[in-house]
């Protein structure tokens, strides 16, 4: 199976001030058949479900706002929030969804 | 729009199996491409996948639990259901159920069931 692995495990930022979350799969997530990385993130606030954000690796579902934004390819991904708002404290994961599923250890976000 | 919901009971024995029901709507999982799958997250702690079922009736499952858990799908009803025999108390977690794509992951989740694995 795809083991995930994030890091920092956890990070402290000013707001307004950039967010930057690694994740890196033990295989290769890149589909040879239609050049997509299996690859997403998800944002869990306390109490709350995860949401997906983005999808792809770089792909932002509907309605996230475009301070979030996903790259790389093949093993090694990144999460960047441009400007760290309250709203995003949050815990995120990275998943991928290209061998049946897994789950990255999560990133807590928190305002310094 | 869509909606999942998830039931089932929130105290468990040990040794004792679980079966929790996803209850959807919004969407058909005999759509080619619809999967609706199972994570859980004990307090405090990461999420772990557990189990998918896709529109054809494909089943996977994490490599970690496979021997105790089986996913199944009622169209007719909307429904899947989740069964994990022998639990333990580690096993206690909230346990969400997700729909998505096999394109997309899971774009959309129950708010997900606290079950206590405890005598």
């Amino acid at each position: 199976d795809i083991v995930m692995t994030q890091s920092p495990d956890s990070l402290v930022v000013s707001l307004g001030e950039r967010a930057t979350i690694n994740c890196k799969s033990s295989q290769d997530v890149l589909s040879i058949s239609n050049n997509k990385n299996y690859l997403g993130w998800y944002q869990q606030k306390p109490g709350q479900p995860p949401k997906l954000l983005i999808y792809w690796a770089s792909t932002r579902e509907s309605g996230v706002p475009d301070r979030f934004s996903g790259s790389g390819s093949g093993t090694d991904f990144t999460l960047t929030i441009s400007s760290l708002q309250a709203e995003d404290v949050a815990v995120y994961y990275c998943q991928q969804y290209y061998s049946t599923v897994t789950f990255g250890g999560g990133t807590r976000v928190e305002i310094k | 729009q869509i909606t999942l919901k998830e039931s089932g009971p929130t105290l468990v024995k040990p040794t004792q199996t679980l079966t929790l029901t996803c209850t959807f709507s919004g969407f058909s999982l005999t759509s080619s491409g619809m999967s609706v799958g199972w994570t859980r997250q004990p307090p405090g702690k990461a999420l772990e996948w557990l189990a998918l079922i896709y529109w054809d009736g494909d089943q996977r499952y994490s490599p970690s639990l496979k021997s105790r858990v089986t996913i199944t799908k009622d169209t007719s009803k909307n429904q899947v259901v989740l069964t994990m025999t022998n639990m333990d108390p580690v096993d206690t977690a909230t346990y969400y159920c997700a729909h998505g794509t096999t394109m997309t992951g899971f774009a959309y989740w129950g708010q997900g069931t606290l079950v206590t694995v405890s005598s």
